[in-house]
């Protein structure tokens, strides 16, 4: 079964200062898709950013980008010039086809003033 | 444009009740997934349901069942509470235009249920 690991509980960056979160998953598959999600103390999940598996080159939403690392199975969210608005949960999440999406626990950002 | 929908924003039930969970998706998706998050951690799969069948199913008992009406929106049952239920129940919408599964889904607020 494909499982996805973020083995940062806890991280904080200081505004305007960059900051990377880790994810990193198991699959046999080839074909697949990744996403970073954010959860504000509001509940929504929004999607942040989204990456193809075919593709080499690394999606970027703005000041998001990931670094997508097919051999090593590692899909890491950057946050450049970070917020106080990106104060959040962040989960890493796998999914293949259109099936139900693999969570990771999640990491807490905190952003400092 | 309305996103998703669910219905209501709290419950609070007992141990042995059932529940019924309601969500309406995002226009234009025919999709519906449901996800169960306990507090702390990240969203589990219970099941998706796709033309108004349960198209795949998560590591979720039999006492969690749903429907999908043909108007896209679905149900999400729980019989038989237990206390380890308690939690935030997210339902997701979107589009099977292809098999692919590029299109993202798009979340609503959920429902959070606790068992007493």
């Amino acid at each position: 079964a494909q499982t996805v690991t973020q083995s940062q509980p806890e991280m904080s960056v200081q505004e305007a200062e960059t900051v990377t979160l880790s994810c990193t998953y198991d699959t046999s598959e080839s074909d697949y898709y990744l996403f970073w999600y954010k959860q504000p103390p509001s509940r929504q999940m929004i999607l942040v950013i989204r990456q193809e598996a075919y593709k080499q080159q690394n999606a970027t939403e703005n000041r998001f980008s990931v670094n997508f690392q097919k051999a090593a199975k590692s899909f890491s969210l950057k946050i450049s010039d970070s917020q106080l608005g990106d104060a959040a949960m962040y989960f890493c999440a796998y999914r293949r086809f259109t099936r139900g999406m693999r969570f990771g626990a999640g990491t807490r950002l905190t952003v400092k003033p | 444009d309305a996103g998703v929908t669910q219905s209501p924003t709290h419950l609070i039930k007992t141990r042995g009740q059932q529940v019924t969970l309601r969500c309406s998706p995002k226009s234009g998706h025919d999709t519906v997934s449901w996800y169960q998050q306990a507090l702390g951690q990240g969203p589990q799969f219970i099941f998706q349901y796709y033309e108004e069948e349960e198209r795949q199913r998560g590591n979720f008992p039999d006492r969690f069942s749903g429907h999908q009406f043909p108007n896209y929106s679905s149900e999400l049952n729980v019989n038989a509470l237990l206390l380890g239920d308690s939690a935030l129940y997210l339902c997701a919408s979107s589009q099977n235009i292809d098999r692919a599964g590029n299109q993202p889904q798009h979340f609503g607020d959920g429902t959070r249920l606790s068992i007493l």
